[in-house]
């Protein structure tokens, strides 16, 4: 069965520092997510893409964070400087984008900022 | 705007027993349901869904939910628990076939030998 890949599973960085998650969703997928789960809190939508540019973004998603879709396979996620409340399990999904609206989920990267 | 509620935080039940995990949702127009369950060190997988149809809802590994919208609930169960469910279940409310999902804050299932 196809499945969203990220990597890595684990990111360590410093405050301040730039991050970039990766994903690779399911290849004939049109629409695209990025998801948080800060630990011990709930699922929480950042950002979806469709047709090359953000179609809907959450108050979280401010000018540090961007996403892009550089070579028609990869989805990244950019934080350019890290804050300390930024440490969470960041998710990826994609979604085919057809009636039924089944949305696969990656298996996370773990990004701690210390 | 659209929410989840998911009372309490764990759920405990023995093998065999029945599971019943509740979900409330708020949403302005017609909702669509999930159920996504995590096992430890994995993502989200998909359960089961309600977008339109029939509301009795069945999903993989014998979970099935129902909805109700006099009720605006959306309860998961399955009859018989299996150590295999021990794992975080999520409740998700979205208003369109695209539009991105609202997450209830999860609930622990535990089964007991």
């Amino acid at each position: 069965e196809p499945e969203v890949t990220q990597t890595p599973s684990h990111q360590v960085t410093q405050m301040g520092q730039e991050v970039i998650l990766r994903c690779v969703p399911i290849s004939n997928h049109l629409y695209f997510y990025w998801y948080r789960q800060i630990l011990g809190q709930k699922v929480e939508f950042l950002v979806s893409f469709y047709n090359n540019e953000i179609s809907e973004k959450s108050e979280i998603f401010d000018d540090q964070f961007s996403v892009e879709r550089p070579d028609g396979s990869n989805f990244t996620l950019k934080i350019r400087s890290t804050k300390l409340e930024d440490s969470a399990m960041y998710f990826c999904a994609s979604s085919a984008g057809t009636s039924g609206r089944n949305l696969y989920f990656g298996p996370g990267t773990r990004l701690t900022v210390t | 705007a659209q929410s989840v509620t998911q009372l309490g935080s764990h759920v405990s039940v023995s093998e065999g027993a029945l599971v019943l995990l509740r979900c409330n949702y708020s949403s302005s127009v017609p909702p669509y349901l999930f159920w996504y369950v995590q096992y430890p060190n994995q993502g989200l997988q998909l359960l089961l869904k309600y977008t339109t149809g029939a509301t009795l809802v069945k999903g993989i590994n014998g979970f099935e939910a129902e909805f109700k919208k006099s009720e605006t609930s959306f309860h998961l169960t399955k009859p018989s628990a299996h150590m295999s469910d021990a794992a975080e279940y999520f409740c998700a409310v979205s208003t369109g076939a695209n539009s991105k999902l609202t997450f209830g804050k999860g609930i622990t299932l535990s089964v007991r030998p």
